[in-house]
């Protein structure tokens, strides 16, 4: 049974930070992993898509990674920015049919 | 312009009723699903359609039903037999077709039951 988990639960960081949001999971078996952005009360924003046979996917100060054998992947923000605060999701579709998610991380950036 | 509509934002409910959150996509989007989600977890899903006049249990089905007479619409009935309805209930749907698999997701629906 696929498991999914991202590592840290929050984050809090002073604006400017680079950061890395982590997911790991546990089945390699995977058709492509996405990562989200909710806001508080808000349903969820894609904000990028990795097929399983790409590496990395980039969108402005944005960039996620995949390393499908080792079960990781990375959502790398730069520059951060307090309009960054959210809580992130990551979540792997495979063969099920069923988009399985991480419980997020929370992120704080302070101005 | 195109998107998944729910409905309502928020519902109250007393205990022993049945209520019915609405999910409509104009994305002709084969697959629906419906995502729980709780404070502080992630989502579970509840039930899923990949076709029309088909769906399938999530993890999390009992004390849910819901069905697919339309392409466009995925309705979920919250049953009296849900022990813990009170929760954040997201819609979603997907194009398998395309092989992507990115999914698309509505506003929300916050169920409070009374």
């Amino acid at each position: 049974k696929q498991e999914v988990t991202q590592i840290p639960a929050a984050l809090s960081v002073p604006e400017g930070e680079n950061l890395v949001l982590n997911c790991s999971f546990t089945d390699s078996a995977i058709y492509n992993l996405q990562w989200f952005r909710q806001d508080p009360g808000k349903g969820l924003t894609s904000l990028l898509l990795i097929q399983s046979s790409q590496r990395e996917q980039t969108s402005g100060r944005l960039n996620a990674s995949l390393d499908k054998s080792s079960g990781r992947s990375t959502l790398y923000i730069a520059a951060s920015q307090p309009g960054d605060s959210a809580t992130y999701l990551c979540a792997v579709f495979g063969n099920t049919g069923k988009l399985i998610f991480g419980q997020g991380t929370t992120l704080q950036v302070k101005p | 312009d195109g998107g998944i509509t729910q409905s309502p934002k928020y519902l109250f409910r007393k205990e022993g009723q049945n209520v019915t959150l609405s999910c409509e996509q104009n994305l002709n989007h084969d697959a629906m699903y419906w995502y729980r989600q709780d404070p502080g977890q992630g989502l579970r899903l509840i039930y899923y359609s990949q076709i029309v006049n088909d769906f399938q249990k999530g993890d999390i089905a009992e004390g849910y039903s819901v069905s697919r007479e339309k392409k466009e619409s995925f309705p979920l009935t919250v049953t009296s037999a849900q022990k813990n309805p009170t929760a954040f209930y997201l819609c979603a749907s997907t194009d398998p077709g395309r092989n992507t698999g990115e999914l698309f997701f509505g506003e929300g629906s916050r169920l409070t039951v009374l």
